[in-house]
């Protein structure tokens, strides 16, 4: 069981937009760490799509967003395109295990 | 930046897991960031290992603190991990990264990854 908590499955249609949910603790996200999410492809290796809590890397979409409120992050993904059809991770640190921590994952599928 | 795991692909349970990260792009010397390992295991999440600076300061994940070193090899800009002990719990993926400095850094580079099954 993840330290954060994402949905396990997410869908959406062709231009629609979703969201994925990163839910923790006042040990984590609500303690002011940063939120960073990750995109990974089958087969491949992650991809970094979102840091500090809502910037993105040069080359990623602005189809892509990140916000953080509370003990929550949040991903969403406007426009979605048959490409975006991956596993979504959400990463932060935990002072009270003293680890870096990953949300379990969500897969999203696009209809 | 770019960042190549190599190693065995098989090792026998209670033996040690080696691999090593080679990195181009980057000097491990320029001090800006910390050098990473993360594994998944088969159809699961990301689990974080440890990180290294390349002042030879290390932080690990508690959970495998007992087991896991990471250095830094200066000669050929790489830095390695080694898990002893190991089980088939251990067998996953293993990537290697470049990680922003902090608690919570996230890793802008990574390698393709690298299978490594504990099996007899």
């Amino acid at each position: 069981q993840s330290v954060l908590t994402q949905p396990p499955s997410v869908s959406g249609a062709p231009g629609q937009r979703v969201t994925i949910s990163c839910t923790g603790s006042s040990s984590n996200i609500g303690a002011y760490y940063d939120v960073h999410w990750y995109q990974q492809l089958p087969g491949k290796a992650p991809k970094l799509l979102v840091y500090g809590n809502n910037n993105r890397p040069s080359g990623v979409p602005d189809r892509f967003s990140g916000s953080k409120s509370g003990t929550s992050g949040s991903l969403a993904i406007t426009g979605l395109q048959a490409e975006d059809e991956a596993d979504y991770y959400c990463q932060s640190y935990d002072t009270r295990l003293s680890v870096l921590v990953f949300g379990g994952g969500t897969k999203l599928t696009v209809l | 930046v770019q960042l190549q795991e190599s190693g065995p692909g098989l090792v026998k349970p209670s033996q040690t897991l080696s691999l090593t990260c080679t990195v181009s792009g980057d000097s491990l010397s320029s001090g800006d960031y910390s050098w990473t390992w993360i594994r998944q295991r088969p159809g699961k999440g990301l689990e974080w290992i440890g990180y290294i600076y390349y002042s030879g300061t290390t932080y690990y994940n508690p959970s495998l603190k007992s087991r896991v070193t990471i250095s830094i090899e200066t000669s050929g800009n790489q830095f390695s991990l080694k898990l002893t002990s190991v089980t088939a719990a251990d067998t996953a993926v293993y990537y290697c990264t470049r990680s922003q400095r902090g608690y919570s850094g996230y890793s802008d580079y990574w390698g393709l990854g690298t299978q490594v099954t504990v099996s007899s």
